[in-house]
Formats: C-alpha cells, structure tokens, sequence
C-alpha cells in the first residue's frame, strides 16, 4: 500500500497563476483533508470531504477550491496564486469510527512557493 | 472561537530525561484528541484519546486525557535523540483543529 500520495512535491508559481495540487489514497478511506503548515502557526484545516460527494470549508478555505473526484482522489486549486500561499501543503485520510474518528494518515505534502 | 494550545514552545533537554509535552484546548462538540510526531515531513500518528484518565501507552512514550479540565499530556521517558522533532496535538470537534506544536530537541 501507498498510504496517501501527492503530487508534485515541489512546485514554484507566480502571482496570479493557477495550479492543482493532486492527492489519492489506497486505503479506502471515506474522509480526506487538506492542511497547509506554515512556520510557527501549525497546521490549518482549509477543505475537508467527509465522504465520497461531499466537501467543507476548514478553518482557512479562502482562495482555494477543492474537488473530491471519487473515494480515492480529493484535489486542490488555486485559481489565481498569492504570495500568501507560499506554504507546505499536506493531504491527510481518515476512516470515520464511532464516537470519533481514527488516526489521520498524511501524504508527504507540497512545497508551493509563489513568488 | 474553538483553539488548541500547546506548551511549552520549544524544550531541550539531555539524553535520558524525561519531558512532559502540553496541550489544552477549546473546542466545540469535543469527539478525540490526537498526537503526532513530525520530523521534518509529514506528521506520524502516536495516538488517539477519546476517554478521560485512560492513559496510553506506547514504549517510552504514554498519554493521558483530562476532558472536565479540557488538557492533555504526553511524556517521554529515558530520551533519545531520535525523540528530536516536533509534536503536534490535534482536537477532532466538528473538524480538526491542531495546536503549533512543541520542538524537542534532545542532546547526547
């Protein structure tokens, strides 16, 4: 199993370019997620899709837009990149259990610098 | 506003300390906290809380909840280096909120 999986590692982008950030799990997960991790404020929840059809705005959802293309894919657009994009991008599954949900399982993440 | 505070920020410490790791936290309709290691890439899961007093346990490292006082502990006993990194504390209410985490730096 390849766990979660996101592609591109690396990725350099100028102000106002637009750009899709992929992510796929083979766990068979119903949720996914989408975080960016910047220095000294953690990791911010921007979309989430609890289950197949389904997505939801996080804490931090403004100039992004997300798409859940099956159980497996869950993807994430800038449509017009900003400075303050320039971030670590991690896609993370979970499997929903009673009274909560298990461990998130993340990918390796993105490097997204926009100059 | 739903937040989760860990402390201290940083800690270093020598080989075979122990350190206590804090989180506390507000967050609405409370379902599990969770601890991650993260070293210089993705975060890695160490556990999941759900239930007060129930402490877990996993080697040198165990955890405990206290949900009437809204925190949470983590230690780590007799250090290594390899305990180098930063821990994160996520709380799941009706979505995922993590705290900045603490750097632990440990040296021989």
């Amino acid at each position: 199993n390849a766990g979660v999986t996101q592609t591109p590692k690396f990725q350099v982008l100028k102000t106002g370019q637009s750009m899709t950030l992929q992510c796929a799990q083979d766990m068979n997960h119903n949720s996914m997620y989408w975080y960016r991790q910047d220095p000294g404020m953690g990791l911010r929840l921007i979309y989430y899709s609890a289950s197949e059809g389904t997505t939801d705005k996080g804490e931090v959802p403004n100039g992004y837009n997300v798409s859940r293309l099956n159980k497996r894919e869950f993807s994430l657009r800038l449509e017009s990149a900003a400075p303050s994009q320039t971030s670590v991008y991690f896609c993370a599954s979970s499997e929903r259990g009673s009274g909560g949900t298990y461990e998130q399982y993340f990918g390796p993440g993105t490097r997204l610098t926009v100059t | 506003e739903d937040k989760v505070v860990q402390s201290p920020l940083s800690l270093v410490v020598h080989e075979g300390d122990t350190v206590t790791l804090n989180c506390s936290y507000e967050v609405t309709n409370f379902r599990s906290l969770l601890w991650y290691k993260q070293e210089k890439k993705a975060p890695t899961f160490l556990f999941m809380l759900t239930s007060s007093g129930i402490e877990k346990k996993s080697g040198r490292l165990s955890s405990i909840l206290d949900k009437k006082e809204l925190f949470s502990i983590l230690n780590i006993t007799a250090t290594q280096t390899g305990d180098s990194a930063v821990y994160l504390c996520a709380v799941f209410g009706n979505q995922f909120y993590f705290g900045t985490g603490t750097s632990l730096t440990v040296i021989p």
